[in-house]
């Protein structure tokens, strides 16, 4: 069965400082790839997204994710990371014709010390 | 992106009772979902919900604990029934405005049972 991973649960960064979040995924087939952030109280919002071509993905709030086939990864970045950053990360799959199902990795918690 | 509204946002239900969350899209969408998220946890879909006939249910849920019922292409909705403690979660539904589209989340229901 499909599964996600991410590797860490809890992140802490300083504001400013640059931010990696892991994801890997064990399928044997390249799915597509989401990065979804969720504030507290907050329902869930698509940062971005891969499903095929270039590699490094341009996302929303000024986030890219590179995805590595022989890795099996999709790790999150940005360069700069802001106070409002601070929130939960997941890392979900979706297998091509598997019913538009998603498999959500656990989560990464994002705190930003000031 | 669709705009998604889901009612109640929050509850707090006595045990043994049941509870219908409602969640209506702006815009006609193919697809309707909805997951739950356990308190700390990632989020498990329950069920896909068809329009006009029953929905499909992941392994672990049921109709009986879980009705949803989806009579077009812009509501749905989902029963959480008979109700005990450990059906506290946050309920979210979600939409993909069309094949291949990024899935959609609304802000979720927060239900607590005492």
């Amino acid at each position: 069965a499909q599964s996600v991973t991410q590797p860490d649960i809890h992140i802490t960064v300083s504001e400013g400082a640059s931010l990696e979040l892991r994801c890997n995924y064990s399928y044997g087939a390249t799915p597509y790839l989401f990065w979804y952030v969720q504030s507290p109280g907050q329902g869930l919002q698509l940062l971005l997204k891969y499903f095929s071509g270039d590699t490094l993905v341009q996302g929303i709030k000024g986030f890219e994710a590179e995805f590595k086939r022989s890795q099996s990864s999709f790790n999150l970045r940005k360069p700069s990371v802001h106070w409002s950053d601070a929130a939960e990360y997941f890392c979900a799959v979706e297998i091509t014709g598997g019913g538009n199902k998603l498999t959500f990795g656990t989560g990464t918690q994002l705190k930003v010390e000031l | 992106s669709a705009v998604i509204s889901q009612k109640p946002s929050r509850d707090i239900c006595q045990r043994g009772t049941s509870l219908t969350i409602q969640c209506q899209v702006d815009s006609q969408v193919t697809m309707m979902f909805w997951y739950r998220q356990q308190p700390g946890q990632s989020l498990t879909l329950i069920a896909t919900a068809n329009q006009g006939s029953e929905a499909t249910y992941e392994s672990g849920f049921v109709i009986d604990k879980f009705p949803i019922s989806r009579p077009n292409l812009t509501f749905s909705t989902l029963t959480v029934s008979n109700m005990s403690p450990e059906d506290s979660s946050i309920y979210l539904c979600s939409v993909r405005t069309a094949l291949g589209s990024p899935l959609h989340f609304g802000n979720g229901t927060r239900l607590t049972v005492t």
